[in-house]
């Protein structure tokens, strides 16, 4: 099975500092995307990577940039955390069969 | 653009009964894929179905059945016999073929079955 690790589960920050949210899969897939979970709004698509050095935006890139130095890792970074980025953040990989295996998700609190 | 409709928000069911979540899509594309996903308590999304918009046929696995209707652009999903395991948010989704991964999902519905 595939596994996508993300680093840390509850993480709490505060206003206007730098956050970093690591996420890794194992499975040496080339597509990797960030999703922001909302109650009532469902997941929305931030970003994604379809291979190394290379990035997308999504569906609310704004606020947000990422970085794909190596195939299994994909970071997601908030240049300046603002209270309206508190929120669900997924990380998730897919092959060629368009399935979307997902981590277990990082709760991040912006005070 | 894509959407994803699931109107109901929560659903509350008592073990043993079955129950249907509904899903409504907006799409223009001629060719799509519709998905359902599980998040239990521990957060991590699971896969459960992926359908094809020219294979109408309805899908059973298990106590999982799945309704695809082209004509009313629905793709709902039914658990007979719901189980406390089964407690969990459910999300549709949506992808045009060969999107590899950008999904647009719908709010999801939050299902509770009590013992």
């Amino acid at each position: 099975d595939v596994k996508v690790t993300q680093s840390s589960r509850y993480l709490v920050k505060r206003t206007g500092e730098k956050v970093f949210l690591e996420c890794v899969q194992d499975m040496d897939h080339e597509n990797m995307f960030w999703y922001r979970q909302d109650p009532g709004l469902g997941l929305r698509l931030i970003y994604f990577s379809y291979d190394v050095k290379m990035k997308e935006k999504g569906d609310i890139p704004e606020g947000y940039s990422v970085s794909r130095e190596k195939k299994e890792r994909f970071s997601l970074i908030l240049e300046s955390a603002s209270t309206n980025q508190t929120s669900m953040y997924l990380c998730a990989t897919t092959g060629v069969d368009e399935k979307l295996f997902f981590g277990s998700g990082t709760q991040l609190s912006v005070l | 653009a894509q959407k994803v409709t699931q109107a109901q928000t929560e659903i509350s069911v008592v073990e043993k009964e079955d129950v249907t979540l509904d899903c409504v899509y907006e799409t223009r594309d001629t060719t799509y894929y519709l998905f359902w996903y599980k998040q239990p308590p521990s957060g991590e999304l699971v896969f459960l179905i992926r359908r094809n918009s020219f294979d109408e046929q309805n899908e059973i696995s298990g106590r999982y059945s799945w309704n695809f209707q082209k004509s009313t652009s629905s793709f709902n999903f039914t658990i007979t016999a719901s189980q406390v395991v089964d407690s969990a948010v459910y999300f549709c989704a949506l992808s045009a073929v060969a999107s590899y991964g950008k999904l647009t999902f719908g709010q999801g519905t939050i299902l509770t079955v009590h013992p």
